[in-house]
């Protein structure tokens, strides 16, 4: 278990839809990280937010969104739900010290399901 | 940007032989490269993780390998076992400016047959 929860961890939905997905990070972690798994494409960074502000960009459609809250849990919102939105969710946590990389802890993943 | 390459995609060994697990990076910033093992149905855990400040580190059957100038990294397993097989995947962090996002290969299915 790496102290990182994700809820739910199974969603199915419609197409056009909007989910929102909910993390909380380890207890002390100010960062936390959005990856998206698909089969074709892998492991992909979504976004990242340190301590409630937005500190990172990647692969994230225009319909995604996230916040991080001021108790540090983050929610991903996906909106107008398409066929190729189903993958895995994971959020990521790590501490954020003055310098250098710190371990990213996975939390278990959302499964989204799109019909 | 960082692009990970990760060679092979599948591998099969028997029980006791080692596993070796190769993977390359493009941005020569990078400096943190971690590898993580994911079972069916789990989220990536972190086997291992090796700075570029050091070429080598090795915890109990596993040891990553790095080479800053040739800019590969690569996993090894001695005694494999059974539980042993899942996905395993290498990244690397985007840049050198600290807890930066990870850009991970795409995967070793590891196989190992008792």
């Amino acid at each position: 278990d790496s102290g990182v929860t994700q809820t739910p961890k199974h969603l199915i939905t419609a197409t056009g839809q909007r989910v929102t997905l909910r993390c909380s990070p380890r207890s002390g972690d100010l960062s936390v990280y959005w990856y998206q798994q698909s089969l074709d494409q892998g492991l992909q960074f979504l976004i990242q937010y340190y301590n409630g502000e937005e500190r990172a960009k990647g692969n994230i459609l225009e319909r995604f969104s996230a916040q991080q809250f001021p108790d540090l849990h983050s929610e991903l919102n996906l909106s107008s739900l398409e066929l190729g939105d189903s993958a895995l969710y994971f959020c990521a946590s790590s501490v954020a010290p003055a310098g250098g990389q710190e371990t990213q802890y996975f939390g278990p993943g959302t499964r989204l399901l799109v019909l | 940007g960082e692009n990970v390459e990760q060679h092979p995609s599948t591998l099969s060994v028997q029980e006791g032989d080692s596993a070796v697990i190769k993977c390359t990076y493009s941005d020569s910033a990078s400096n943190y490269f971690p590898w993580y093992k994911q079972e069916l149905g789990k989220g990536p855990q972190l086997i291992i993780d090796i700075r570029s400040n050091v070429g080598e580190k090795k915890d109990q059957r596993i040891a990553v390998t790095l080479n800053k100038t040739a800019k590969h990294f690569s996993l090894h397993i001695t005694e494999t076992q059974p539980e042993d097989s899942a996905v395993y995947f290498c990244a690397a962090s985007i840049g050198h400016s600290g807890n930066t996002p990870l850009v991970f290969g795409k995967g070793t299915r590891l196989s190992v047959i008792a």
